[in-house]
């Protein structure tokens, strides 16, 4: 049972544009939430969190939205750059004391197109 | 500064051998995480550690795996008789708390 669900395995955006990645989840005691962006042969790399007291978080080009009664978030990136080729992960941690895992999706392949 | 570092960076072993995975954590980070990732996959807990306790190990998958970090910094993943639903990568974060993880580059293990 995937508690964490990014449902567009992959994604195709033109330089410029915007990015926009979608995660849902399930368990209502994830309070943290946070995205991370894989290259190949290298680990996640932390991009970007938000905690659920707050509905938006944005640092430069990146931005994230948390619906928290949808219980879904979605990652902004504009202006998309070819760099930001790339997997992104979104992954949530459970409030409740003695909770310290992150519980990842599978990932979104996000190709910006020159 | 510094980020994780884990080695080896591939490792391939024949079924039945054990083997040893080490990472490196940021200097001054409390807490240390393992995971493993599938192809595919998003990473999946293994254990974590706060300084040199494991305070949690739920996710190892059997008692083949085990982990030990005994001077609060230095990790090291250990797999006991490695079976080829073992291959993976390993993932090895560091955090100052328990919030932001930071990853280390990960170790690809092949078992044949």
């Amino acid at each position: 049972d995937q508690q964490v669900k990014q449902n567009s395995p992959s994604l195709s955006v033109q330089e410029g544009r915007i990015s926009i990645l979608n995660c849902d989840y399930t368990n209502s005691m994830f309070d943290y939430f946070l995205w991370y962006k894989k290259y190949p042969a290298e680990g996640p790399t932390f991009l970007i969190s938000i905690s659920s007291i707050k509905d938006k978080n944005e640092d430069g080009r990146f931005t994230v939205f948390l619906n928290k009664s949808a219980k879904h978030l979605s990652l902004h990136i504009v202006p998309s750059q070819p760099g930001d080729s790339a997997v992104y992960f979104c992954a949530a941690k459970d409030g409740r004391a003695g909770s310290y895992q992150l519980t990842f999706g599978k990932g979104t392949k996000l190709s910006v197109i020159p | 500064g510094a980020g994780v570092s884990q080695s080896p960076r591939y490792k391939v072993a024949k079924r039945g051998q054990d083997v040893a995975l080490r990472c490196d954590p940021i200097s001054g980070h409390v807490s240390l995480f393992w995971y493993q990732q599938a192809l595919g996959q998003g990473p999946e807990f293994l254990t974590y550690f706060q300084n040199e306790a494991q305070l949690d190990k739920s996710g190892l998958p059997s008692d083949r795996f085990f982990a030990e970090r005994p001077e609060g910094s230095v990790s090291t993943l250990k797999i006991q008789r490695t079976q080829q639903e073992d291959s993976a990568v390993y993932l090895c974060a560091s955090s100052p708390n328990t919030d932001t993880q930071y990853f280390g580059p990960g170790t690809r293990l092949t078992v044949l």
